[in-house]
């Protein structure tokens, strides 16, 4: 199976901050990575997919790159509302892995 | 609106069995596969079980194989994970995910709010 490593692990940083976090696949999974939002207490919601494209409502100042095995989430100003923990996951065929997650705190 | 209603988490003795429910509306259920979803205490996600919208695909995560069953009912708009042989670390909040294709593959789009399971003696 294909596992899903991102880091950091956690990460604070203040309002306003460019932040990114890193998601790297064992194996070349090419564009079919997506990136989940979990704030605190809440249910995950899916920022966007195919590494790069966002979902209907999700701020601009996400952004998301790479293809293969190695991609990208950024958050180009950090907002107190983007508290949460995000994770990567890998799809297109099951098992659809996430990676372990990345706390974000301000 | 998608709406997604999980059902019948409860605490069950270690060997017990559970059956969950997911009560699916505002879109066409039978056009996409389904999911579910666990995420014990303070820990990451894992999705253990998938289904077609037709029903005839499934998928199991190796951890639930062999002692869970997804199915659904398509009439009733309801998805279902009847779980047996509960051990501890099946402990966790179930969702029910609404996957973004007809098979199963795709991105989880809607989730429920999850149901607890609590495997306990």
């Amino acid at each position: 199976d294909i596992q899903m490593t991102q880091s950091p692990s956690s990460l604070s940083a203040s309002v306003g901050d460019r932040v990114t976090i890193t998601c790297r696949a064992s194996q070349d999974i090419s564009h079919y990575l997506a990136w989940y939002q979990q704030k605190p207490g809440k249910v995950p919601k899916v920022l966007m997919y195919a590494a790069s494209t966002l979902y209907s409502g999700v701020p601009s100042r996400f952004s998301g790159s790479g293809s293969g095995t190695d991609f990208t989430l950024t958050i180009s100003s950090l907002q107190p509302e983007d508290v949460a923990t995000y994770y990567c996951q890998k799809y297109n065929s099951d098992p659809r892995t996430f990676g372990q997650g990345t706390k974000v705190e301000i | 609106e998608v709406q997604l209603l999980e059902s019948g988490g409860d605490l069950v003795q270690p060997g017990g069995s559970l059956r969950l429910s997911c009560a699916a509306s505002g879109f066409t259920f039978s056009s996409y596969a389904m999911n579910w979803v666990r995420q014990a205490p303070g820990k990451g996600l894992e999705c253990v079980s998938s289904i077609s919208g037709s029903g005839g695909t499934t998928y199991y995560a190796d951890s639930v194989k062999g002692r869970f069953t997804i199915s659904r009912d398509n009439s009733k708009n309801t998805l279902y994970l009847q779980m047996k042989s509960l051990r501890a670390e099946d402990s966790a909040v179930y969702f029910c995910a609404k996957d973004s294709r007809n098979e199963p593959g795709g991105t989880f789009e809607s989730w429920g709010q999850g149901t607890l399971v609590t495997v306990s003696s």
